[in-house]
């Protein structure tokens, strides 16, 4: 399994672009990154997957550099609605994955 | 249907009293999940079904037999429950085994001991 570290918390304002950096050293070959978003009395909502460079859909970015240590999740330009529990999972064929503690973001107006 | 359903939304039982949490999906996924979710913690693995079969049981207690009846719909009896148990219970499926093909989760149930 893929240990992942994620800050506990960010704040951050209406409008602002969120950066969440996950590290995960002992990441395997054929490991995937994915991010899911949570609210509260919620599950968690897939956000993006990514296995090495950049991806990019409608609600997010993720970056990841090429030794795939660690990844990064943009959200461009957050509104309130983006205030949530971010958590990143690091895993392939591994379907005994967990979670970590996740990134708690909170956006103020 | 893109959508994990689960049912009920909330539920508060005794200690002797026998339950159970259902979940559906209609995806065409073939693995499925439970989970369970305390205030502030993340998500812990209980079971994995895989081909509705049982491939995890991570250690769970006996008063959560889990059943998995067809490949669109898991359930999750409950009995004898403790306090401790009250918690969110999220179901997830994938469209095979593993985090590489993303999870879809439902919105759990909201379970109360008392």
């Amino acid at each position: 399994l893929a240990k992942t570290t994620q800050p506990i918390s960010m704040d951050s304002y209406e409008g602002q672009e969120v950066n969440i950096t996950c590290s995960h050293n002992n990441i395997a070959t054929n490991d995937y990154i994915t991010w899911y978003q949570q609210f509260p009395s919620q599950g968690p909502r897939f956000i993006i997957q990514g296995y090495k460079t950049k991806v990019t859909n409608e609600v997010a970015s993720l970056f990841i550099p090429a030794d795939r240590k660690s990844s990064t999740l943009s959200l461009p330009r957050v509104s309130l609605s983006d205030t949530a529990v971010y958590y990143c999972l690091v895993g392939g064929n591994d379907y005994k994955l967990s979670f970590g503690a996740g990134t708690t973001v909170t956006v103020r107006a | 249907d893109t959508e994990v359903t689960q049912t009920p939304k909330h539920l508060v039982m005794g200690m002797t009293n026998k339950k159970s949490l259902k979940c559906e999906q209609h995806m065409g996924h073939r693995a499925m999940y439970w989970y369970k979710q305390k205030a502030k913690k993340p998500p812990e693995l209980m079971f994995v079904y895989s081909y509705e079969k049982l491939s995890i049981n991570e250690s769970v207690p006996s008063r959560f037999s889990p059943e998995c009846p067809n490949s669109s719909l898991l359930n999750l009896h409950l009995h004898a429950l403790q306090p401790e148990d009250s918690a969110l219970y999220l179901c997830a499926s994938s469209q095979d085994r593993g985090a590489d093909y993303g999870y879809t989760f439902g919105s759990g149930t909201r379970l109360t001991v008392v």
